[in-house]
């Protein structure tokens, strides 16, 4: 399996600040992408998605930008809480069977 | 929305045992379900996938007589750690996804094992 470190990338933000997580996934061939928030001993809840053939959706708080050029993917928070603390994962949907998740950023949100 | 539950939600166990771990869909059929194996601080790993009434699919690196998989019902998967020793003490999710390919996969709130 893929080899990661033990130590996850972190983003400490005020609350009310704006944050932006990365994600740069790694096959070209994938054509759906999803952001995911996984609070500490949770599974992953479905945050907001993309398709290949768009480059940007927005949700509640929330705006995903897709950059199929350098393969790069973001999460845009708006106005973040407290409650938004938690592992961000983006993952890649390969010829929509299968889902391979990204290595994931910890936001810290302090108040 | 879609509801997943996994049972337990915790385990601990002797080292030679064998767990089983529930997944089930309480509100929709899935036709699809995956087993994920996340360690501390690292990203989750599918483990396999399982279409209900056929054997399951795993992945590469993944001991499928030590991981059994069963998708007896539309409603419910489990995943048996069988011989289970402390390098398999990890956070186990599954996923279930109804319909097909391009449907969205609702997750389990993940079970903790802890192999002594």
């Amino acid at each position: 399996g893929e080899s990661v470190g033990l130590h996850l990338p972190t983003l400490s933000v005020q609350e009310g600040d704006n944050s932006i997580i990365n994600c740069a996934y790694s096959n070209s061939a994938s054509d759906y992408f999803i952001w995911y928030k996984q609070e500490s001993g949770k599974g992953p809840q479905f945050i907001i998605d993309i398709r290949s053939n768009m480059d940007k959706r927005q949700g509640q708080r929330v705006t995903v930008l897709l950059n199929k050029t350098v393969k790069h993917l973001s999460l845009q928070i708006a106005a973040t809480q407290p409650g938004d603390s938690a592992v961000y994962f983006c993952a890649e949907n390969r010829g929509y069977s299968t889902l391979t998740f990204g290595k994931g950023t910890m936001l810290l949100v302090s108040p | 929305g879609a509801v997943v539950s996994q049972h337990p939600s915790r385990v601990i166990c002797k080292s030679g045992t064998s767990v089983k771990i529930e997944c089930r869909s309480l509100d929709f059929q899935a036709t699809t379900m995956f087993w994920y194996r996340q360690f501390p601080k690292q990203s989750l790993m599918l483990m396999a996938t399982s279409n209900e009434g056929s054997k399951a699919t795993y992945e590469q690196g993944v001991e499928k007589d030590k991981f059994l998989i069963n998708h007896a019902s539309l409603t419910l998967s489990t995943l048996t750690v069988t011989s289970a020793h402390p390098e398999d003490s990890s956070f186990y999710i599954c996923s279930a996804r109804w319909g097909g390919t391009d449907n969205e996969q609702f997750f389990g709130p993940g079970t903790r094992l802890t192999v002594l």
